[in-house]
Parts: C-alpha cells; structure tokens; sequence
C-alpha cells in the first residue's frame, strides 16, 4: 500500500496570507491526525478526523481549521498566518475506528515558513 | 494532563554496540499505549515499537526493545548492534485508550551513531 502523502512539501508564505495543506491517508484508513513540530514547542496535536467529522482538536486558535471528505482525504488551513505558524505539519492516519490502539502512521510533511 | 519526558536531549553510541533512550510519563489512567517512534533528517515519522500498558511483556522489535516499568512510568527502549541507519531523533509518545485522545509526544532525544 501506498503510504500517507502530504502536498505540498514546502510552502512560502507572507504574513497575513492564508495556506492550506492537503493529506491523503494510507488506502482504507479512516482517521487523520494533524500535528504541528517546532523546535520550540515540539510536536503538538493540532486536531483529529474520523468520518468526515472532527473528533478531537488540540489548545490552537480558531486560525487552525481542517475538514475532512468522503474519501478520507483530509485538508487542514491557516488564515492570517503569523511568523510563529512556521512549522512542519505532519498528517498520520489510522486504519478503522482510529482508537487509541492502532497505530498512527505519519506522512512526510509539509514543512512552511511565514516571512 | 499527560506529559511525556525525554530527559536525554542527546544521545551516542558506537556502532554495533547497544543504547538506551530514557522516557517517563506522567498519567493517572490505567489504560494506555506507549510508542518510540523515529525521524531521520528525512523528518517522516516511523513507528519503531509500541507497547499496550496492560500487557506486562516487553515488546521486541528486532533490534529494538523496551523496558516498560508500569508502576515507575518508565518506558525505555533499548537499540542493540546499533547502525549507522540508526541515527535520527526519537520520540517517546503516550495514547490514553479509547477514541477522541491525541497522541502526546516527548521532546525528543537525538541519537548519534559513530562508525
């Protein structure tokens, strides 16, 4: 099976702008995770997809917003993005209900930088 | 709240020789799932081992293998007959079971491996 990509890998952007990032998970996983890793505050949970509903999200501001289509596919955006939005955001999926047991497998990344 | 802590930020070893990596967390549930996972400068997150907190056994993976010490919340893994491959970052992550719980990840120790 193919794994979980991400696109795309490296992104530019102002302040102010706004960006969205895409994560195709592993065939027949249902549920998407998003994570932000910074140097500074390290890897923190950004928020959780299962079924097209968010099931979970973590301590970000409302900037921070993801969806998720039927075919599990799942997009994450950030408006008026700020110099402290630089970041690689990783996507990792998990196969069936993607309850604590399963294994989250991780995507590349796509790594952004906010001039 | 779950924390995960990685009191080694840096880590060596000389190849073919064995290392462990420290983790402790902090929980108050009984129920749970701890992961290692690695990120080579690639920075793609890879599942190396985890273990479910009520399954007394280690887990083994290959070369790789934890200490699981429930009551200490301790949760070591051992690298044997390291390789050059095996450098990277490690992270220690904790899971509370169930559905709707994010994965919180420790701060990361950077392994060395000398030829």
């Amino acid at each position: 099976k193919a794994g979980v990509t991400q696109t795309p890998r490296y992104l530019i952007k102002t302040r102010g702008q706004q960006v969205t990032l895409s994560c195709s998970p592993i065939s027949g996983h249902r549920s998407v995770s998003w994570y932000q890793q910074t140097p500074g505050q390290g890897l923190q949970f950004l928020f959780e997809y299962f079924s097209e509903t968010q099931r979970n999200k973590g301590n970000f501001p409302g900037r921070f917003s993801g969806r998720q289509f039927s075919n599990s596919r799942s997009e994450m955006n950030v408006s008026t993005l700020e110099l402290g939005d630089s970041a690689l955001y990783l996507c990792a999926s998990s196969s069936l209900g993607g309850g604590s047991q399963e294994t989250q497998y991780f995507g590349p990344g796509t790594r952004l930088l906010v001039l | 709240a779950q924390t995960v802590t990685q009191s080694q930020p840096e880590m060596s070893v000389q190849e073919a020789e064995t290392v462990t990596l420290s983790c402790t967390y902090d929980t108050s549930e009984s129920d749970y799932y701890l992961f290692w996972y690695k990120q080579p400068p690639s920075r793609q997150m890879i599942l190396v081992i985890r273990q479910e907190a009520y399954k007394q056994q280690n887990a083994t993976e290959n070369r790789f293998s934890v200490n699981f010490q429930k009551a200490a919340k301790s949760f070591s893994l051992k690298i044997s007959d390291s390789q050059l491959g095996d450098a990277a970052m490690y992270f220690c992550a904790y899971r509370r079971a169930g559905n709707n719980n994010d994965m919180r990840f420790g701060a990361g120790t950077r392994l060395t491996v000398k030829p």
